[in-house]
């Protein structure tokens, strides 16, 4: 069964850092890239930043870019998000998410989720 | 990166038919036939409904169905049941490499 599992969130001061994890299993993690996304309080879904299989790629929403890190850790079956500079817009619960597929069919969607952790920017 | 446009909210009959459009540009949803669907309920994860525009997963009941024309995406929920109502968000890659959700829609079953 495939798990995925965030852990890190929590309260932080504007301009300060976090890091997030998530942790997969079920699955042969090294072979699927992975992505984080985010819902604001009553907000919908966005798209924030993937990763690759290998972790030689990564991408990032505009949002985002040059404050946050993706990473992962393919041999404890970990992905990564490092978050600085936090500003009270970033407020969300984070997702990960599992791509459909390694290859082919499926890749561009997201097939599991973990249940989310809460990022409250406040002071 | 702008949102994928989708009506803020559809609503049908149990039975009925209804169907949720997604609105891009040749550069998302017209560029490639990578196109998905979620459905979220109040509190929970988002799950996969509907991938690479038309294909269902495992497990996704065939009530369930999607489309595309031009820039246009569609989700179409025939034999609507309660269970149904929740959020339904449409997502597509882009041609910068990165991908783009809908604004959501959401789905009362009356």
């Amino acid at each position: 069964e495939v798990q995925l599992v965030e852990s890190g969130g929590g309260l932080v001061q504007p301009g300060g850092s976090l890091r997030l994890s998530c942790a997969a299993s079920g699955f042969t993690f090294s072979s699927y890239a992975m992505t984080w996304v985010r819902q604001a309080p009553g907000e919908g879904l966005e798209w924030v930043s993937r990763i690759s299989d290998s972790g030689g790629s990564t991408y990032y929403a505009d949002s985002v870019k040059g404050r946050f890190t993706i990473s992962r850790d393919n041999s404890k079956n970990t992905l990564f998000l490092q978050m600085n500079s936090l500003r009270a817009e970033d407020t969300a619960v984070y997702y990960c998410a599992k791509s459909g597929a390694p290859l082919g069919s499926g890749r561009r969607s997201f097939d599991y989720w973990g249940q989310g952790t809460q990022v409250t920017v406040s002071s | 990166q702008s949102a994928l446009t989708q009506p803020a909210s559809v609503s049908g009959s149990p039975g009925q038919s209804i169907t949720i459009s997604c609105t891009g540009t040749s550069s998302d949803v017209g560029g490639y036939n990578y196109v998905s669907w979620y459905q979220q309920h109040p509190g929970k994860a988002p799950k996969l409904m509907i991938y690479d525009v038309s294909n269902r997963p495992s497990g996704v009941s065939n009530r369930f169905s999607g489309s595309k024309s031009g820039n246009t995406a569609s989700l179409t929920i025939s034999g609507l049941q309660a269970e149904d109502e929740a959020d339904y968000y449409c997502s597509s890659y882009t041609s910068s490499g990165l991908f783009v959700f809908g604004t959501g829609t959401k789905v009362t079953v009356l």
